[in-house]
């Protein structure tokens, strides 16, 4: 089943403490994103990758890192968290249909994150 | 950037109702996209529409680009409708999807 995997889906965990989010995807699509979701401020994009080892900012980028080591992995990384990064995380890949240049965008589960 | 205006933000409606939920873009766009996030967080594609109409059960939706705005239709509602509607476009110099701030819907029994 093609689909975009989150882990963990939900975490508590406490200022200063490193912590990653993985993200999976299966579908060999090139582009990958990750997004925070709060409230009265909706979805904003972290990062972005265009493809392996090609990773910029998005929006919100400030306290986060992203890797890209491989086609189908993106972590994101908090290295020092703080509660204002207490959000409900999205990873995303997407893919482009030919000759259009459209995307379409496919989404995790979704990562809570709470920090104390 | 591209601005994405989505109304009503609320709505509460009787189960079996109809509704049109709206959004608005600022410039044109390569990709418009609606999702259903449901009451548990979870974010489901509906449609990719970029332009035209399309159906799929009881919801449908229509994009005209040059007008920039989109509609989604949801007819017969059930209480498994509620949650929020977001609708997100590629446009305007971005890369990724720029959201809209969502209309939350709940359908009463």
């Amino acid at each position: 089943e093609a689909q975009v995997t989150q882990n963990p889906r939900y975490l508590i965990t406490v200022t200063g403490k490193k912590l990653t989010v993985t993200c999976s995807q299966n579908m060999n699509h090139e582009y990958m994103s990750w997004y925070r979701q709060d409230p009265g401020l909706g979805l904003r994009q972290i990062y972005y990758s265009m493809n392996v080892e090609v990773t910029d900012k998005g929006d919100v980028p400030e306290g986060y890192k992203v890797s890209r080591k491989e086609k189908r992995n993106f972590p994101l990384i908090l290295e020092s968290p703080s509660p204002n990064q207490t959000s409900l995380y999205f990873c995303a890949s997407s893919f482009q249909i030919p000759t259009s240049g459209r995307s379409v965008a496919f989404f995790g589960p979704g990562t809570r994150l709470t920090v104390l | 950037g591209i601005q994405v205006e989505q109304s009503p933000p609320d709505l509460i409606l009787q189960e079996g109702a109809n509704s049109t939920l709206r959004c608005n873009f600022s410039d044109s766009v390569n990709n418009l996209q609606w999702f259903h996030q449901n009451p548990w967080g979870q974010l489901i594609n509906l449609f990719y529409i970029p332009s035209g109409t399309k159906q799929n059960g009881r919801l449908s939706a229509t994009t005209v680009a040059t007008e920039r705005y989109s509609l989604l239709y949801i007819s017969s509602s059930q209480t498994t409708d509620s949650g929020v509607y977001f609708c997100a476009v590629v446009g305007g110099g971005a890369d990724g999807l720029t959201f809209g701030k969502g209309t939350h819907l709940i359908i009463q029994p």
